[in-house]
C-alpha cells in the first residue's frame, strides 16, 4: 500500500520569498504522483502531476515539482510567492496501471505574509 | 462545465438525527469518490464507485455511514444516526476510470453534530 508524508504542517514565508514544500512516499510499485491546493472554502484543485518522462514538472502559476525516485521524494517549490498563493497544498500518490484511488498527505498550509 | 457539485454546504444537526449529504458528478466522469476532511486525520478516503458500483468501501468507518450511487449523475452518503465525532467536511470527487487521471473536487459539505 501507498502512503504519502509531508514534513511540514505549517510553513510561514514572506511575500517574494522562495518556498519548498516537501513530500515523500512510499509505494511498492511504480507511481503517478499529484500536488493539490485547497483555498478556503473550498475544495481541492489540481496544481501539478508527475506521470512519466521529464522529472520536472509545472503549474501554470510558477509552482514546480520535481520527481527524486532514488530519495522518493516530489518536493514542491516556487521561486517567489504571492499573498495570493495563501492555501494548503496536498501531495498524493496513485499506483502505476492500478486503480484511480489517491492517497494524499496531510497537507501543508502556507501562509504568505507581506 | 459546471464541475462536481454537492447539496448542502452547510448542514448542523442534532447528534442521533439522520444525514443526507448529495453529490452530482461531472458528466461523463466514470468514478466518484467520498472524502471526509478533518483536522486530526486530514483527508481520508471513505469509499468510491466506477460505473455506480462500489469498488472499496474500507474507509467506511462504521454501519453508521452507507453510501449509494443508484445511477451516473446521482451518489448519497448517508449517516444515521449522527454523532459529533462524524462533524467534519465531506468532499465530493470525480474522474475519468483511469490511475492518472485527476480528481475533480466539489466545495464540499461542512457537516457539524451537537
Amino acid at each position: 500500500a501507498q502512503s504519502v508524508t509531508q514534513l511540514d504542517s505549517q510553513v510561514p514565508v514572506f511575500e517574494e520569498a522562495p518556498v519548498e514544500l516537501r513530500c515523500n512516499y512510499s509505494s511498492s510499485v511504480s507511481v503517478y504522483l499529484f500536488w493539490y491546493v485547497q483555498y478556503p472554502n473550498q475544495g481541492l484543485q489540481l496544481l501539478l502531476k508527475y506521470l512519466s518522462g521529464s522529472t520536472l514538472v509545472e503549474s501554470i502559476n510558477g509552482f514546480e515539482a520535481e520527481f527524486n525516485k532514488s530519495q522518493t521524494s516530489f518536493h514542491l517549490r516556487k521561486p517567489s510567492v504571492h499573498i495570493s498563493d495563501t492555501a494548503e497544498y496536498f501531495c498524493a500518490v496513485s499506483e502505476w496501471g492500478g486503480s484511480e484511488k489517491l492517497v494524499f498527505g496531510k497537507g501543508t498550509k502556507l501562509t504568505v505574509n507581506p | 462545465d459546471a464541475g462536481v457539485i454537492q447539496s448542502p454546504r452547510h448542514e448542523v444537526t442534532e447528534m442521533g438525527q439522520e444525514v443526507t449529504l448529495r453529490c452530482k458528478p461531472i458528466s461523463g466522469h466514470n468514478s466518484l469518490f467520498w472524502y471526509r476532511q478533518t483536522m486530526m486525520r486530514g483527508l481520508e478516503l471513505l469509499i468510491y464507485f466506477n460505473n455506480n458500483v462500489p469498488i472499496d468501501d474500507s474507509g467506511m468507518p462504521e454501519d453508521r455511514f452507507s453510501a449509494k450511487m443508484p445511477n451516473a449523475s446521482f451518489s448519497t452518503l448517508k449517516i444515521q444516526p449522527s454523532e459529533p465525532r462524524d462533524s467534519a467536511v465531506y468532499f465530493c470527487a470525480s474522474s475519468s476510470q483511469v490511475s492518472n487521471s485527476p480528481l475533480h473536487f466539489g466545495n464540499g459539505t461542512r457537516l457539524t453534530v451537537t
